[in-house]
């Protein structure tokens, strides 16, 4: 699987002030999902979106999708210090039919300093 | 949501030995299970994918007389890293696919193994 970038690589903000990360894939997607990932643990699905979608929120959570140009990207508003975490999109690549796995990003190390 | 396990969390082993990973959806069938492996500080890279009985289809570059998988009911995939060396040592997460080929996925809390 290829995977897509992300970028900040790594973000370091103050609580309260927003993060936004940034996802590119290369292939054509059935849907793009976001998962937040503490150090040494599993995976927590953030939020799903389909290709057919521009944009959905989910609390404090923002994501965009712009098929024409492969990229998506996530906001987090008003920061919180148990926001810290590794961020990682993941892309459902069309033609898998469920069967292929997801491709992931190489992630955003998000830090937020209270 | 629905739970996917993993067991053992960790494990510590000797070079030479085996190591076997569970990974068990709890509430729901899979007929698609996918293992993933992650290096420190680096991201989820697809092993393999584990189909209830039939063989797993492996990634490119995955050894599959390596990495075993064995995907013997709708609840439960094992993966043996066999004759496991410290280049083994790694994080790896599986996942489960609820509903069919269009159903969400959930992923497992992850085994982290250690070879010494």
């Amino acid at each position: 699987s290829q995977q897509g970038e992300e970028d900040p690589q790594a973000l370091s903000i103050q609580e309260g002030e927003n993060a936004t990360m940034n996802c590119s894939y290369k292939t054509s997607i059935n849907n793009l999902q976001w998962y937040r990932q503490n150090s040494g643990r599993g995976l927590v699905h953030l939020i799903l979106i389909r290709s057919n979608e521009r944009e959905k929120h989910s609390g404090r959570l923002r994501v965009t999708l712009d098929t024409s140009k492969k990229s998506s990207s996530l906001l987090i508003t008003a920061s919180r210090a148990a926001d810290t975490a590794s961020y990682f999109c993941a892309t459902d690549a069309i033609g898998g039919g469920g069967a292929d796995g997801l491709t992931f990003g190489k992630g955003t190390h998000l830090i937020i300093q209270p | 949501g629905a739970v996917v396990s993993q067991h053992p969390s960790w494990v510590i082993c000797k070079s030479g030995t085996s190591v076997k990973i569970e990974c068990r959806s709890l509430d729901f069938q899979a007929t698609t299970m996918f293992w993933y492996r992650q290096f420190p500080k680096q991201s989820l890279m697809l092993m393999a994918t584990s189909n209830e009985g039939s063989k797993a289809t492996y990634e490119q570059g995955v050894e599959k007389d390596k990495f075993l998988i064995n995907h013997a009911s709708l609840t439960l995939s094992t993966l043996t890293v066999t004759s496991a060396h410290p280049e083994d040592s790694s994080f790896y997460i599986c996942s489960a696919r609820r509903g069919g080929y269009t159903g969400e996925l959930f992923f497992g809390e992850g085994s982290r193994l250690t070879v010494l």
